[in-house]
């Protein structure tokens, strides 16, 4: 079964740092694009970052570019994303979705979401 | 990058049809033919409903279509059934290689 499972959110203070991981199974890894959105709470989604099957090119939105990376391993299946300088109106799901390949920032496969919470 | 624009809402019967707009700019939804459509339920992740303005991925009902006309790009839900309440989402491509979404737009069937 083609699978994402995000983990590592939770509670945060302001200023705060988290790394979050999905890990994917039942295709290759390695031949995606990957992507991370988040959607706080009782609001849109909004798309954060994206990174190539080999890494070559990495992208964010201007609402966390300087604070989040965004970085996979390909051997491990996994995707991450490291957030430093935390901020309230980071409060949100996030989940990991793959570009499906055919297509251009089309998402066919989601994650559940994992839940961070930015707060004192 | 903006947000594209949908409406809050939209609401119809079962049976009937409903469409829901996006609306962006050249640089965006007018620009590419990369429009995608998702459907999300509440508690749930969003599933990739339409792709590329008009394709269905694998599985999807052909009850949804979606089109492209300039900046606006358009979900229709024919046939409208219960489960087909949800939240919908529409996104594009932009010029600046990244993708947008669109605010959202609850369908209400009646």
């Amino acid at each position: 079964e083609v699978q994402l499972v995000e983990s590592g959110g939770g509670l945060v203070k302001p200023g705060g740092s988290l790394r979050l991981s999905c890990a994917a199974s039942g295709f290759t890894f390695s031949s995606y694009s990957m992507n991370w959105v988040r959607q706080a709470p009782g609001k849109g989604l909004e798309w954060v970052s994206s990174i190539s099957s080999s890494s070559s090119y990495i992208y964010y939105a201007d609402s966390v570019k300087g604070r989040f990376t965004i970085s996979r391993d390909n051997a491990k299946n996994s995707l991450y994303l490291q957030m430093n300088s935390l901020r309230a109106e980071d409060t949100a799901v996030y989940y990991c979705a793959r570009d499906l390949a055919v297509a251009t920032d089309a998402f066919d496969i989601w994650g559940q979401g994992t839940m961070v919470t930015v707060s004192s | 990058q903006s947000a594209l624009t949908q409406p809050a809402s939209v609401s119809g019967s079962p049976g009937q049809s409903i469409t829901i707009s996006c609306t962006g700019t050249s640089s965006d939804v007018g620009g590419y033919n990369y429009v995608s459509w998702y459907q999300q339920h509440p508690g749930k992740a969003p599933k990739l409903m339409i792709y590329d303005v008009s394709n269905r991925p694998s599985g999807v009902s052909n009850r949804f279509s979606g089109s492209k006309s300039g900046n606006t790009a358009s979900l229709t839900i024919s046939g409208l059934q219960a489960e087909d309440e949800a939240d919908y989402y529409c996104s594009s491509y932009t010029s600046s290689s990244t993708p947008v979404f669109g605010g959202g737009t609850k369908l209400t069937v009646l």
